[in-house]
C-alpha cells in the first residue's frame, strides 16, 4: 500500500488560497489520489479525485505531477468554515484496504 | 446523494458487554467498510465488506466481528467489550470495483465502554 506523508498542520486567513501538499512516493500505475475533508464529530466527506495532471470541482482543484509521487489540493479563497482535517489517500486497486494517515489539521482566521 | 446511517451518535456499555453497532447505506453500495478513530492515530480499518456475507480483515480486528446479512446493512460487534475499546467508530460505503472508489461515510458512533 502506498503511504502519504502530509503536513500536520496549517494556517490560513479568510479569502487566502491554500495549497496542502502530499507526497506519495511508491504509488502504483494503476492507483488514483483521494483527497477526504473531515469536520469535529462527523465522518470524512469526499472532496475530490484524480490521476494525473489536473482535476477540478466546485469545491477544489488538485494538482498532480508527471511522475505521480506526489499531489496538491488547492482550495481557492477559504473561509472560516474550511477548517478541518484534509486527508490524503491513494487508491489501493489490490483490495480495499484504505490507509488513512494523521491528515492535515486547517485553521482558517478571520 | 448517498446516505450512510449509524444507528447511534452516541452510546455508553459495561466492560464484558456484547455491542452492536449498525450502519446502514441507501445507494446499493457493495463495499461496506468500519474505521474506528482515535486522536493522533487517524482512522484505523478494522473490517470491510465486498458483498453479502463476504467480509475481509482490516488492520485492527482482534476484538471485533461483523455481519453483513443484506446489502444495505453492516453490522459491528463488540463480542466482549473492554475499556481500551472506547473511540468514535465510522461506517463507510463504495461502489463495488477497485478500491480507488471513494467512501461515503457515516457521522459515526462514539463508544464509551465503562
Amino acid at each position: 500500500l502506498a503511504k502519504t506523508t502530509q503536513p500536520i498542520s496549517m494556517d490560513s486567513y479568510e479569502g487566502q488560497e491554500v495549497n496542502i501538499t502530499c507526497s506519495h512516493n511508491n504509488i502504483a500505475t494503476n492507483d488514483y489520489i483521494t483527497w477526504y475533508q473531515q469536520f469535529p464529530s462527523q465522518g470524512p466527506r469526499f472532496i475530490i479525485q484524480g490521476y494525473k495532471t489536473k482535476v477540478t470541482n466546485e469545491v477544489a482543484s488538485l494538482f498532480i505531477p508527471a511522475d505521480r509521487k506526489s499531489s496538491t489540493l488547492s482550495l481557492p479563497r477559504v473561509s472560516l468554515s474550511d477548517t478541518a482535517v484534509y486527508y490524503c489517500l491513494v487508491g489501493n486497486t489490490g483490495g480495499f484496504k484504505t490507509i488513512f494517515g494523521a491528515g492535515t489539521r486547517l485553521f482558517v482566521k478571520a | 446523494d448517498v446516505k450512510v446511517t449509524q444507528s447511534s451518535r452516541y452510546l455508553v456499555k459495561r466492560t464484558g458487554e456484547k455491542v452492536f453497532l449498525e450502519c446502514v447505506q441507501d445507494m446499493d453500495h457493495e463495499n461496506m467498510f468500519w474505521y474506528r478513530q482515535d486522536p493522533g492515530l487517524g482512522l484505523r480499518l478494522i473490517y470491510f465488506s465486498y458483498d453479502v456475507k463476504m467480509k475481509e480483515k482490516g488492520d485492527i480486528p482482534e476484538g471485533y466481528s461483523v455481519s453483513r446479512e443484506k446489502k444495505e446493512r453492516f453490522s459491528l460487534i463488540l463480542e466482549s467489550a473492554s475499556t481500551n475499546q472506547t473511540s468514535m467508530y465510522l461506517c463507510a460505503s463504495s461502489l463495488g470495483g477497485d478500491g480507488n472508489q471513494p467512501q461515503h461515510f457515516g457521522d459515526g458512533t462514539r463508544l464509551s465502554i465503562l
